[in-house]
C-alpha cells in the first residue's frame, strides 16, 4: 500500500520568507506526527496530532511555527519569517496503533 | 525525562561480520522501543519495535534486538552484514501506550560496511 508521502522533497528558500510542507499519511491513520532533523540537534519532535483532540505543539521550537490537520488526513507545517536556522530535514510520520512509518522528508534550505 | 543514548557514532563492519549496535535509555518505566534505519536521502524505515512480551524481538533484514531491563538496554543485531546494510541507525523510545507515541530519538550509528 501507499506509504506517507512528503512534498516538495527539496525546498529553498530566503531569510525572512514562509514556507508550506505537505505530509499525507497512510490511509486511516489517526495519529500524525512532524520531526525534524538537523545536523546539530538530532531528530526532534514538533507537533502530533490523534484524531480530533488538541494537537500537542510541545515540541515547536517558537511560535514561527505552526501546522495543521485538514479532515483528519492531511498536514501542512508551515514555518514563517524563515531564519537559516530552520534548515533541515522536516520528517512526516504516521500510525494507528504500533510503530510510527516515515516519509521521506522535505529537505528545507534557508539561505 | 525520558533519553536514550547510542554511545557509538560510527561503527565499522566488514560484509559478512555480525553486528551490534548498542542503545541505552532513560525512563520512569519500561517504554515502547524502536529500532529505525535511515539509508542516505531516504527517511526512517521501521526495523523493529518491543511493546511486552518475550524480550527477543525479530525484525526485518534479518536483525533482531533484546531488551535488558535491569541494564535499560534494547540493543541490535545482526549476525552477517550485506553491503546494503550500510546506513543510520535510530534507536527510540515512546510512552507506554498504543498510540500517540511522541518518540525520543538516541543520537543515531552511522554503519559503514567494508567489502
Amino acid at each position: 500500500g501507499a506509504g506517507v508521502s512528503q512534498s516538495p522533497s527539496n525546498k529553498v528558500t530566503e531569510k525572512g520568507k514562509d514556507v508550506e510542507l505537505r505530509c499525507d499519511p497512510i490511509s486511516g491513520h489517526t495519529a500524525l506526527y512532524w520531526y525534524r532533523q538537523s545536523l546539530g540537534q538530532g531528530l526532534e519532535f514538533l507537533i502530533y496530532f490523534q484524531g480530533n483532540s488538541a494537537p500537542d505543539k510541545s515540541g515547536l521550537p517558537s511560535d514561527r511555527f505552526s501546522a495543521e490537520r485538514t479532515g483528519g488526513s492531511v498536514s501542512t507545517l508551515t514555518i514563517q519569517r524563515t531564519q537559516q536556522e530552520d534548515s533541515a530535514v522536516y520528517l512526516c510520520a504516521s500510525s494507528l496503533a504500533e510503530g510510527q512509518y516515515f516519509g521521506p522528508g522535505t529537505r528545507l534550505t534557508v539561505l | 525525562a525520558q533519553s536514550v543514548t547510542q554511545p557509538d557514532i560510527h561503527i565499522t563492519v566488514s560484509e559478512g561480520a555480525s553486528l551490534e549496535l548498542r542503545c541505552n535509555y532513560s525512563y520512569g518505566a519500561t517504554p515502547y522501543l524502536f529500532w529505525y534505519v535511515q539509508s542516505p536521502g531516504q527517511g526512517l524505515q521501521l526495523l523493529l519495535k518491543y511493546f511486552s512480551g518475550d524480550t527477543l524481538v525479530q525484525g526485518i533484514k534479518g536483525f533482531e534486538a533484546e531488551f535488558k531491563r535491569s541494564q535499560s538496554s534494547f540493543n541490535l543485531r545482526k549476525p552477517s552484514v550485506h553491503w546494503s546494510d550500510a546506513a543510520e541507525y535510530f534507536c527510540a523510545v515512546g510512552p507506554p501506550r498504543a498510540a500517540g507515541n511522541k518518540l525520543t530519538f538516541g543520537g543515531g550509528t552511522r554503519v559503514l560496511v567494508k567489502p
